[in-house]
């Protein structure tokens, strides 16, 4: 079946650091790449997402390259913020049969903490 | 803008009793997902709806079951609960557009005791 492995936390890194989460996938197919991030008592939100290979989805000064060679999707980021502070799930869609298919396979998450 | 709302937000309840989650999604979504996430646990996927029809399963136990109502809201009913059933429950919806992202509440966190 399909599965998302990823980067174990936590990951504390001072304020304007580079940031590389790592992501990789198993798949049967050819599915859509996310990364999602969950802030304290909050749900998750998209932060970026990519369709097809080599697409690089970017939001926020984050980004990540669909790579299908190495079937990975790492996160990075050039310089982080404190509220940038927040649990970062990655995850795998495969493509739908018919609507209402569209579930989400997610990694296990990586807690990211940046000290000022 | 508007986004999904889940209720309650939070939910204490005892073994054996049983709850109904809530769920409204965004205006002109039509297809509802929920999901588990247990404490430091990636979310797991449960049951998903499109147009009022179970469209997926996934791994939802039997005890629980779900519908999505006319007005596209979607009802989780766990019966039976267990320790184990404590967790954050998620809803998400989406439009019936091919790789549309999904939108997730804030979630109901529901412990068991």
């Amino acid at each position: 079946g399909d599965s998302v492995t990823q980067m174990e936390g936590p990951v504390t890194l001072s304020e304007e650091a580079f940031l590389t989460i790592n992501c990789t996938y198993t798949a049967t197919g050819y599915p859509s790449l996310f990364w999602y991030v969950q802030y304290p008592g909050e749900g998750l939100q998209l932060l970026l997402k990519a369709t097809k290979a080599d697409d690089k989805g970017s939001n926020k000064g984050f980004e990540a390259t669909y790579r299908k060679e190495t079937t990975s999707f790492h996160l990075e980021k050039g310089s982080v913020q404190v509220s940038d502070s927040a649990v970062y799930f990655c995850a795998l869609s495969e493509p739908p049969e018919g609507f209402g298919n569209e579930k989400l396979t997610f990694g296990t998450g990586t807690r990211l903490t940046i000290i000022p | 803008a508007a986004g999904v709302i889940q209720s309650p937000r939070h939910l204490i309840k005892e073994k054996r009793e049983t709850a109904t989650l809530k769920c409204y999604p965004i205006p002109r979504h039509d297809t509802v997902y929920w999901y588990q996430q247990g404490p430091g646990q990636d979310p797991q996927f449960l049951i998903s709806f499109y147009e009022k029809m179970q469209s997926d399963k996934g791994s939802i136990p039997d005890r629980f079951s779900a519908q999505q109502f006319s007005d596209y809201h979607s009802e989780l009913n766990m019966s039976s609960l267990e320790l184990g059933d404590s967790a954050l429950y998620f809803c998400a919806s989406s439009l019936p557009v091919p790789n549309s992202p999904l939108h997730f509440g804030n979630g109901t966190r529901l412990t068991v005791t």
